[in-house]
């Protein structure tokens, strides 16, 4: 009965390489998000969809495409991994107008 | 850009302590939320402040909206070594459904 999860919890790849991170929430929320929390555990939005629309793109490199294939995923891909992008990715879901933010359990990105 | 401060970053207390954690700006929010995170896992969310002044208990825990919907501060009574974890706050704007979040107060809390 999980309510947001993702994968991978763990991420361990060399620089250079294209990885995705999926993400799925079974609680019927229209909106979804891309956290990247860094090492100081500052939590930092990235992207939000709102019903598979993009409504919010931080500044982000190109390198970091999300897709939402129907709103009740999230992926996201990241081509050319940098070390700078090792971080806890995670992914949130919230009702349309909503406030509270229900969070997955994190990936855990390291890039070599 | 809204930023919110929080206050302490880190906090280290014996059981049974009284704490408080400030969590400050210089942008009005439209509400006011509290996270804890544990290890491990995502943030889970623990009160929603809305009206400037609100006070509300969550058991040992009181949070306080400020009256000018800037500031906010969450105080816990005779903590625990449960109550350990990442407090975090987060402002709401305009936009209900976007978050800007505060730094982060760790604690921990020893038997």
């Amino acid at each position: 009965d999980t309510a947001v999860s993702q994968t991978p919890k763990y991420l361990v790849t060399q620089m250079g390489n294209d990885k995705s991170i999926k993400c799925e929430q079974n609680l019927g929320h229209d909106t979804m998000y891309w956290y990247k929390q860094d090492s100081k555990k500052f939590l930092k939005i990235m992207f939000s969809y709102n019903n598979k629309e993009l409504i919010i793109n931080e500044t982000v490199p190109n390198r970091f495409s999300p897709k939402s294939p129907d709103k009740a995923h999230l992926n996201l891909h990241i081509n050319s991994l940098e070390l700078g992008d090792s971080a806890v990715y995670f992914c949130a879901s919230t009702k349309r107008g909503g406030e509270t933010q229900y969070f997955g359990p994190g990936t855990r990105l390291l890039v070599l | 850009t809204q930023l919110l401060e929080q206050s302490p970053q880190f906090l280290s207390i014996q059981e049974g302590e009284n704490l408080t954690v400030y969590c400050n700006s210089s942008s009005v929010f439209s509400s006011l939320q509290w996270y804890r995170q544990e290890p491990g896992e995502g943030p889970v969310l623990l009160v929603t402040v809305v009206t400037g002044g609100e006070v509300k208990k969550l058991k040992r825990l009181t949070f306080q909206f400020g009256d000018a919907r800037k500031d906010s501060s969450l105080h816990i009574t005779a903590a625990q070594p449960g109550d350990t974890g990442l407090y975090l706050c987060a402002g709401a704007s305009g936009d209900r459904s976007r978050l800007t979040f505060g730094e982060g107060t760790q604690l921990t809390v020893n038997p």
